[in-house]
């Protein structure tokens, strides 16, 4: 099974900044990466398919980069509603795997 | 608009079984690969299982094969996961999920049902 390796497991950060996650596969997964945001008590929001494809309605300020086996989520000018956790996953063809997840928090 | 109604959860005992449904609209249900992805208390997403649109394909992670059975409806556009042999391990909310046209992504997720696997 192909695992992903999200980082940092949480991160603490102000209105504002910019920020970075990271997520790593144990083979190449050429761009079949996904990113997802989720709010305690509510169901996953996807943001990123396809490595760095914007879904609708998802603001810019979200994007994604990365192929093979190096993926990142940034977000730019943080605003009080992107304070969330924050998945990656992956798709080999045959079945899903997502990453640990990335609390984001207010500083 | 795309609603996903997640129905069924509830408690039960280990060993026990549990059925759950999700009723699917706004969009053209067979059109679609389905899938189940579950969240246990505090923890990450974990995949449990896919269908393709006509129900002849269906695909498990390890740790339900042979216990959770995955099936559809499309005449009444509902998805289903039959769940057997039930351990306190599979206590999760499980989330019914639209996988992408792409095959590769879950764009539309409901909001879950909770299942407790307790004595």
């Amino acid at each position: 099974d192909i695992q992903m390796t999200q980082s940092p497991s949480s991160l603490s950060a102000s209105v504002g900044d910019r920020v970075t996650i990271t997520c790593r596969a144990s083979q190449d997964i050429s761009n079949h990466v996904a990113w997802f945001q989720q709010k305690p008590g509510k169901a996953p929001k996807s943001l990123i398919y396809a490595a760095s494809s914007l879904q609708s309605g998802v603001p810019s300020k979200f994007s994604g980069s990365g192929s093979g086996t190096d993926f990142t989520l940034t977000i730019s000018s943080l605003q009080p509603e992107d304070f969330a956790t924050y998945y990656c996953q992956q798709f080999n063809g045959y079945s899903f795997t997502f990453g640990q997840g990335t609390k984001l928090e207010v500083k | 608009e795309v609603q996903l109604m997640e129905s069924g959860g509830g408690l039960v005992q280990p060993g026990g079984s549990l059925r759950l449904s999700c009723a699917a609209s706004g969009f053209t249900f067979n059109w679609y690969w389905m899938s189940w992805v579950r969240q246990a208390p505090g923890k990450g997403l974990e995949w449990v299982a896919n269908i393709n649109q006509g129900g002849s394909e269906e695909r498990y992670v390890n740790s339900v094969k042979g216990r959770f059975t995955i099936s559809r409806d499309n005449a009444r556009t509902s998805l289903f996961l039959q769940m057997n042999s039930l351990r306190p391990e599979d206590t999760a909310v499980y989330h019914c999920a639209r996988i992408d046209i792409s095959g590769s992504t879950f764009d539309y997720w409901g909001q879950g049902a909770l299942v407790t696997v307790s004595s």
